[in-house]
Order: C-alpha cells, then structure tokens, then sequence
C-alpha cells in the first residue's frame, strides 16, 4: 500500500506570495492533520480533517488555512508569506480519529 | 496543558549496544497515547511504536520497547542492538485530549542518537 505523499517537495517564495501545499493520505485513512516542523518551535500542529470537516486547529494565524476533499486528500494554502514561514510541513494520515498517524515525506517551503 | 519533555539533546551508542531514549509528560487526561518516531536526515518523520495509558503491558515492535512508567509519567524508548541505520532524531509525541476527541500529536524536542561503528 502507498504511504503518504506529499506535493511538492521544495518549494522556493518570496514574501507575500501565497503558497497551496498538497498531501495524498494513505488509501483508505480519513483523517489527514498538518504540522509545522522549524528549529526554533520544532514541531507543532496545524490543523486536523477528518471526513472533508476540520476537527481541530492550532494556534496559527488566519494566513493559514486548509481543506479536505471527498476523496481525502488535503490541501493547506499559506497567504502572504513570511521570512518565519519557512519550514518543514509535515501531512499525516490515519484511519480515524484515534489511530496512528503516518506521515508524508514533507515539503520544505523556502520563503525570501 | 499537556506537555512533552526529551531532556538529551543528542546521545551517541555503540553499534549493537543497546539504547534508552528518555521522555516525561505530563498530563491530566486519564485517557491518552504515547508515541515514539525516527526522523532521518531526509525529513520523513517515520512511526516506530505506541503505548496506550490503559495499556497494561510495555508495547513492543521488534528491536524496539517503550519503557511505560504512568505513575513516573515516563515513556522512555528502548532500542536494542542498535545499527548504523539508526541514527537519526527520535520524538516522543503524545495525542491529547480524552479518547476520540483529537487526533493531535504534542511533541517533544527531539533526541539526536548517532550510532558509532
């Protein structure tokens, strides 16, 4: 079975462009969460789908946002982007809600 | 609010020997999971093994155990006849909340183990 993928891998912005992320969970896993991975805040939760509705959201701000498709693939888009938002974005998948999450290879995301 | 600690920064071990990675949290939940994952170089961050707080016995996937001490709020991660391969940053992670309600991982700092030949 394929694992997590994620697209694209690198990505080079500059500041204030917006930037759309893509995340293919494993098939059959509904539930797909995103974190943010940098070497001064390590890693922190983004956002969490599951069944095309966002359960829970971290403490980012409103430039961040996110989506879920019917075939559960998730999408998060970053609006007006900073020097700061440059990091590693992580996607997971589970089967539900209390499963193990897997995770993608990630997309590291340079901002200029 | 729920937290993780990993208090070595890096450790090193000889191939074969075998390794504890320490992790403390601390939570009020009574219901929660406890995870432990490898992040290589390459990013990918890759699931190794999960003990559950109702979860009697010590959970175990190959060369991997989680040492689970709930009244110590410990899960520390041993690996055993450690190989080259395993140098890598290991993270402890807990999901808060009560059973069902998230599936947020909290995670900690991160331990880099570096396996010499």
């Amino acid at each position: 079975k394929a694992g997590v993928t994620q697209t694209p891998r690198y990505l080079i912005k500059t500041r204030g462009q917006q930037v759309t992320l893509s995340c293919s969970p494993i098939s059959g896993h509904r539930s797909v969460s995103w974190y943010q991975q940098t070497p001064g805040q390590g890693l922190q939760f983004l956002f969490e789908y599951f069944s095309e509705t966002q359960r829970n959201k971290g403490n980012f701000p409103g430039r961040f946002s996110g989506r879920q498709f019917s075939n559960s693939r998730s999408e998060m888009n970053v609006s007006t982007l900073e020097l700061g938002d440059s990091a590693l974005y992580l996607c997971a998948s589970s089967l539900g809600r209390e499963e193990t999450q897997y995770f993608g290879p990630g997309t590291r995301l340079l901002v200029l | 609010a729920q937290k993780i600690t990993q208090t070595q920064p890096g450790m090193f071990v000889q191939e074969k020997e075998a390794v504890t990675l320490d992790c403390t949290y601390d939570t009020s939940d009574q219901s929660y999971g406890l995870f432990w994952y490898k992040q290589p170089s390459s990013g990918e961050m890759i699931f190794l093994i999960y003990q559950g707080s109702y979860d009697e016995q010590n959970a175990t996937e190959g060369r991997y155990s989680l040492n689970f001490q709930k009244a110590r709020k410990s899960a520390n991660l041993v690996i055993s006849a450690s190989q080259l391969g395993d140098s890598a940053m290991y993270f402890c992670a807990m999901r808060e909340g009560w059973s069902g309600a998230t599936n947020k991982l909290i995670f900690g700092t991160g331990t880099l183990l570096a396996v010499q030949p």
